[in-house]
């Protein structure tokens, strides 16, 4: 089974300054996705960001990339100039190319501090 | 982008009864949707997938029986916790994918924060 670790419970960052969250998957299978969700007090879930295993080119999005290092098994999430908006539970998560179910990690809670 | 509607957005229900939430894709045609129950300050655990026309395929330790979901069309899935206890209340989400948009994504409706008094 596969499975998501996240292992920051909690993070803070200053208005404008960058902060990376950490997440590392554990899986057999060779193709797959991975994601990173927010989730904000209203707790929708909004996609913030998406990389396919098979691509080597770390995914972008605006001031949100990632690093991705398949061998290590590690898909960090890394925010730019971070805003107040950014304030949220972060979640990192895995899908199976054949399944597409998607297998969470337990979050972690990012502040940004004005 | 794809949109996914969850109602109601809450409901507050007494113990015994039953409570229906309902997801729907408005824009796309979905062919499989996944249930999530998240309980506060934790992660989201899958309870069961659905495809259209065709029975749940439930999680382990999720009775089938207690919550059960159709999936009747390819814009509608219902989930009704059947004889809720106040151990059921928790924040349930929804989310699909399908034809027509980014295949790799499923898209999640609002939630639903059920309270069993």
């Amino acid at each position: 089974a596969q499975t998501v670790t996240q292992s920051q419970p909690e993070m803070s960052v200053q208005e404008a300054e960058t902060v990376t969250l950490s997440c590392t998957y554990d899986t057999s299978e060779n193709n797959y996705y991975l994601f990173w969700y927010k989730q904000p007090p209203s707790r929708q879930m909004i996609l913030v960001i998406r990389q396919e295993a098979y691509k080597q080119q770390n995914a972008t999005e605006n001031r949100f990339s990632v690093n991705f290092q398949k061998a290590a098994k590690s898909f960090s999430l890394k925010i730019s100039d971070s805003q107040l908006g950014d304030t949220a539970m972060y979640f990192c998560a895995y899908s199976g190319a054949g399944s597409y179910q998607l297998t969470f990690g337990k979050g972690t809670k990012l502040s940004v501090i004005p | 982008g794809a949109v996914v509607s969850q109602h109601p957005s809450r409901v507050i229900c007494k113990s015994g009864t039953s409570v229906k939430i309902e997801c729907r894709s408005l824009d796309f045609q979905a062919t499989t949707m996944f249930w999530y129950r998240q309980f506060p300050k934790q992660s989201l655990m899958l309870m069961a997938t659905s495809n259209e026309g065709s029975k749940a395929t439930y999680e382990q330790g999720v009775e089938k029986d207690k919550f059960l979901i159709n999936h009747a069309s390819l814009t509608l899935s219902t989930l009704t916790v059947t004889s809720a206890h106040p151990e059921d209340s928790s924040f349930y989400i929804c989310s699909a994918r399908g034809y027509r948009v980014r295949n790799t994504e499923a898209f999640f409706g609002q939630g639903t924060r059920l309270t069993v008094v």
